[in-house]
């Protein structure tokens, strides 16, 4: 079983629509969780990143994390032709700040 | 604030030679990571600094490859006898006592 896995995607969603992406992770002591937004042919840059069981928002962007269903997602409010990206979740595992990346979810946003 | 800086950003390299990469990490910053990323997968990490001290590496990193922090501030990495299935994008990523790791642009690598 892979550390952290994400649908490959394409996920499409209309312009203006929500984008919810989704990504689950294997570790139980996994602290800390970040959402990183790559284009094709660029390096991953990154959004946003959650500790707390929750909600976190930023702008049109919501993390959300579940420990106990080792679950976390991002939601994209106002999805945006430029949001198309390959969205990259990644956990921090231990004190070194390593992250673990999964495969990334492709998002489409149809205008 | 420059942000993370890697050079060269491409590089073509027949299989057999050796390539370096180098990275300059944000100012200040005491952490850097290097990571390997190919075509459809996430990064894998390969190995970590605290200032000049290499404190993990990856199985990934096999004894081609090294890396080195000397002065605490730029790094290098360096791939031995080079082979196909080293092409990748190499990322340098850099951080400050903090969760957050901001990557550099990445250096491509292509062996022929």
């Amino acid at each position: 079983q892979k550390e952290v896995e994400q649908n490959s995607g394409p996920l499409s969603v209309p312009e203006g629509a929500i984008a919810s992406l989704n990504c689950t992770y294997s570790d139980r002591g996994s602290q800390s969780f970040f959402w990183y937004r790559q284009y094709s042919g660029k390096s991953p840059e990154l959004i946003m990143f959650i500790y707390s069981n929750g909600d976190k928002e930023d702008g049109r962007f919501t993390a959300q994390l579940n420990k106990a269903s080792q679950y976390v997602s991002l939601l994209i409010r106002d999805s945006q032709p430029s949001d198309s990206a390959t969205y990259l979740c990644a956990v921090n595992v231990d004190s070194s700040y390593k992250l673990i990346f999964g495969s990334g979810t492709r998002l489409l946003v149809r205008p | 604030d420059t942000g993370v800086s890697q050079d060269p950003r491409h590089k073509i390299t027949k299989r057999g030679q050796n390539v370096t990469f180098r990275c300059d990490p944000i100012s200040e910053h005491n952490r850097l990571y290097w990571y390997r990323q190919t075509l459809g997968q996430g990064p894998e990490f390969l190995t970590y600094f605290q200032n000049e001290a290499q404190l993990e590496k990856s199985r990934l990193l096999s004894d081609r490859f090294s890396a080195e922090r000397p002065k605490g501030s730029f790094s290098t990495l360096e791939i031995q006898r080079t082979e196909q299935g080293d092409s990748a994008m190499y990322l340098c990523a850099s951080s400050m006592d903090s969760i957050a790791i901001y990557f550099g642009e990445g250096s491509w690598l292509t062996v022929v």
